[in-house]
């Protein structure tokens, strides 16, 4: 069974810096492009980024892109979001998500339960 | 950035009816489309992909069709359990994938 568990939320100041942890299982972690969605509250779905299973190839989206990074340690099982020069508007659940079927990516997703950011002064 | 529009944005339906929910494209995404739910409180889950395969695990009263610009995912026979936020989203531009506003199914 796909497992997928995030961890790293918090609560912090506009302008600092927070690193997301998502801890995968029940598979072959390397073979599969992983992404990080994000929900900001009351709000529809965000797509951040997506890396590919061998982390040649990482894509973002124009409103994080130079600010967050996604990498991902193949050896752990685990995936991350360092994100940096944090907004009030980066505020939401953020969720690790695995893809169905290609090391590439393109979707779809299995998704983890979230963790929660909040960018506050 | 390619556009996905839902609608309607609120869907009121009876258990044991029908809904069928919209999903439109800004420019053609192939079959590159899936369907998630997301109940309250909880994570989306993943219900169509390829715009008409069922996930594993999805009861067959979800189905998803259509191609290029127009989607759409009929849920029949409603249960309690699927008055839930419905999600489309294209996957045809790996470099941006995009979600629809979402539509929320409501017990009428």
């Amino acid at each position: 069974e796909v497992q997928l568990v995030e961890s790293g939320g918090g609560l912090l100041q506009p302008g600092g810096s927070l690193r997301l942890s998502c801890a995968a299982s029940g598979f072959t972690f390397r073979n599969y492009a992983m992404s990080w969605v994000r929900q900001a509250p009351g709000k529809g779905l965000e797509w951040v980024s997506t890396i590919s299973g061998n982390s040649a190839a990482t894509y973002y989206a124009d409103s994080v892109r130079g600010r967050f990074t996604n990498s991902r340690d193949n050896s752990k099982n685990t995936l991350y979001l360092q994100m940096n020069t944090l907004r009030v508007d980066d505020t939401a659940v953020y969720y690790c998500a695995k893809d169905l079927t290609s090391s590439w990516g393109g979707g779809p997703w299995d998704w983890g339960q979230g963790t929660l950011v909040t960018v506050s002064s | 950035e390619i556009l996905m529009t839902q609608s309607p944005a609120t869907l009121s339906v009876s258990p044991g009816e029908s809904a069928t929910l919209s999903c439109r494209a800004s420019q053609s995404v192939g079959s590159n489309l899936a369907w998630y739910q997301q109940r309250p409180g909880q994570a989306p889950r993943l219900l169509i992909y390829g715009a008409s395969t069922r996930a594993t695990g999805i009861p067959a009263r979800f189905s998803g069709s259509g191609s290029g610009t127009d989607f759409t995912l009929t849920i029949s026979s409603l249960q309690s359990e699927d008055f839930a936020v419905y999600y489309c989203q294209q996957s045809n531009d790996w470099s941006m994938y995009t979600f629809g506003q979402g539509t929320r199914l409501e017990i009428k």
